[in-house]
């Protein structure tokens, strides 16, 4: 099955700095790339995604990046605020038989420090 | 429009005691979801519904069983409690052409 390993597993920033968080994924028939946000006491909620026939989308201070050859994406947050302090997991999903099996990984606690 | 509805939001059970968290969503959605998150393994499917009348195991359904009760709600119920099943459960669903999951608030579940 689908594998997709998170890394890192916890990130501090100053304010106003970038963040980076990578994934990669084992399954070369998932086509699908969404990230989610989870506030403290709150569940998932999707903050942008990707498909397989797309290199890079952005969302004003998001953006996402995918590189098929090597499987393996990213998640881009500029300018940082206190905000974007929360976890965020990325995930790899591919049709089967008309039920899209969707693999998380493991999560990244980012720290935004004021 | 509240989206996915999900309770009890907090529980503490003994082990070997049943128990049923109840899920419901108002969007119409066709497949709906049920996952456990624990500290450092992210999000792990327990079961899934593809769409009203169906049920199918996910990643970890050992000790739970599932109701597709109607298209709206979904239920997932622990027989006998073990302290493993100590995790958060979020309630998810999404329509059958689109691709986000809504998740629900969550159920902190604690099995003493």
């Amino acid at each position: 099955g689908e594998n997709v390993e998170q890394h890192p597993s916890t990130l501090s920033v100053q304010e106003g700095d970038s963040a980076v968080i990578k994934c990669t994924y084992s399954d070369s028939a998932s086509n699908y790339f969404p990230w989610y946000k989870q506030e403290l006491g709150k569940g998932p909620q999707l903050i942008i995604d990707i498909r397989s026939n797309v290199g890079e989308k952005k969302d004003q201070r998001i953006a996402v990046t995918l590189n098929k050859t090597a499987k393996h994406f990213s998640l881009h947050i500029t300018e940082t605020q206190p905000e974007d302090s929360a976890v965020y997991f990325c995930a790899a999903s591919r049709d089967s038989g008309g039920y899209q099996k969707v693999t998380f990984g493991t999560g990244t606690k980012l720290q935004v420090i004021p | 429009n509240a989206g996915v509805t999900q309770t009890p939001k907090f529980q503490v059970l003994k082990t070997g005691q049943s128990m049923t968290l109840q899920c419901a969503q108002d969007m119409n959605h066709n497949s709906m979801y049920w996952y456990r998150q624990d500290p450092g393994m992210g999000l792990r499917l327990i079961y899934y519904s593809a769409s009203e009348g169906t049920t199918d195991k996910g990643e970890v359904p050992n000790g739970y069983n599932v109701s597709r009760l109607n298209k709206r709600e979904f239920s997932l119920r622990l027989e006998s409690a073990a302290p493993s099943q100590t995790s958060v459960y979020f309630c998810a669903s999404r329509s059958y052409s689109g691709n986000t999951i809504y998740f629900g608030e969550g159920s902190w579940l604690t099995v003493v």
